[in-house]
């Protein structure tokens, strides 16, 4: 059975740091793996998708990189703002099992 | 393309209620999921469809809980004799039907009971 771990657990840093989101999972036959951003009381708001093919994505200032391999993802945000504050989801899956999620990172960017 | 639409935004009911939730999926998307989440919880997959067909079903999909996508567009998720443990956002989200094309997810039904 899949699982997805998310560390840090909570982030909390000034404006302008650049930062890097770990994310683990433990069955590396995975399809894809998405990266979503979700606000308070919202639902999910798809910030990069990385097939199962692909080493890396780039959007702007996200860039996320996969090694399937070593079942790990992570999401770099550069120059980091208050905008960015959401909590973060990169679930894997998306067969008839739909997605298995992690509990995300909780990001705080301070002004 | 309109995006995932679901309804109620907010549902507040008394506890042995029954409550209906409504998901209008991206209309050209066959698969249709919906997921549970509970407040610091990452979402919980409940069940999937693919047009009008439901083909998986979480175990965490009690008797009390059925969802339906006649037609193979809009889908709806009933919960009969609503408990507390029943309170969270429930999430709505739809793709194109290959497993490694991205879900869109809708903005949720909160649920609250009272």
């Amino acid at each position: 059975k899949q699982e997805v771990t998310q560390i840090p657990a909570a982030l909390s840093v000034p404006e302008g740091e650049n930062l890097v989101l770990n994310c683990s999972f433990t069955d590396s036959a995975i399809y894809n793996l998405q990266w979503f951003r979700q606000d308070p009381g919202k639902g999910l708001t798809s910030l990069l998708l990385i097939q199962s093919s692909q080493r890396e994505q780039t959007s702007g200032r996200l860039n996320a990189s996969l090694d399937k391999s070593s079942g790990r993802s992570t999401l770099y945000i550069a120059a980091s703002q208050p905008g960015d504050s959401a909590t973060y989801l990169c679930p894997t899956g998306g067969g008839a099992d739909g997605l298995t999620f992690g509990k995300g990172t909780h990001l705080i960017i301070q002004p | 393309d309109t995006g995932v639409s679901q309804d109620p935004r907010h549902k507040i009911t008394k506890r042995g209620q029954n409550v209906t939730f409504r998901c209008d999926p991206i209309s050209e998307h066959n698969r249709l999921y919906w997921y549970r989440q509970t407040l610091g919880q990452g979402p919980e997959f409940l069940t999937y469809f693919q047009n009008e067909a439901q083909l998986e079903k979480s175990r965490l999909l009690s008797d009390r809980f059925s969802a339906e996508r006649p037609k193979g567009s809009f889908s709806t998720l009933e919960i009969q004799r609503t408990e507390q443990g029943d309170s969270a956002m429930y999430l709505c989200a739809s793709s194109l039907d290959y497993s490694n094309q991205p879900q869109h997810f809708g903005d949720g039904t909160r649920l609250s009971i009272l």
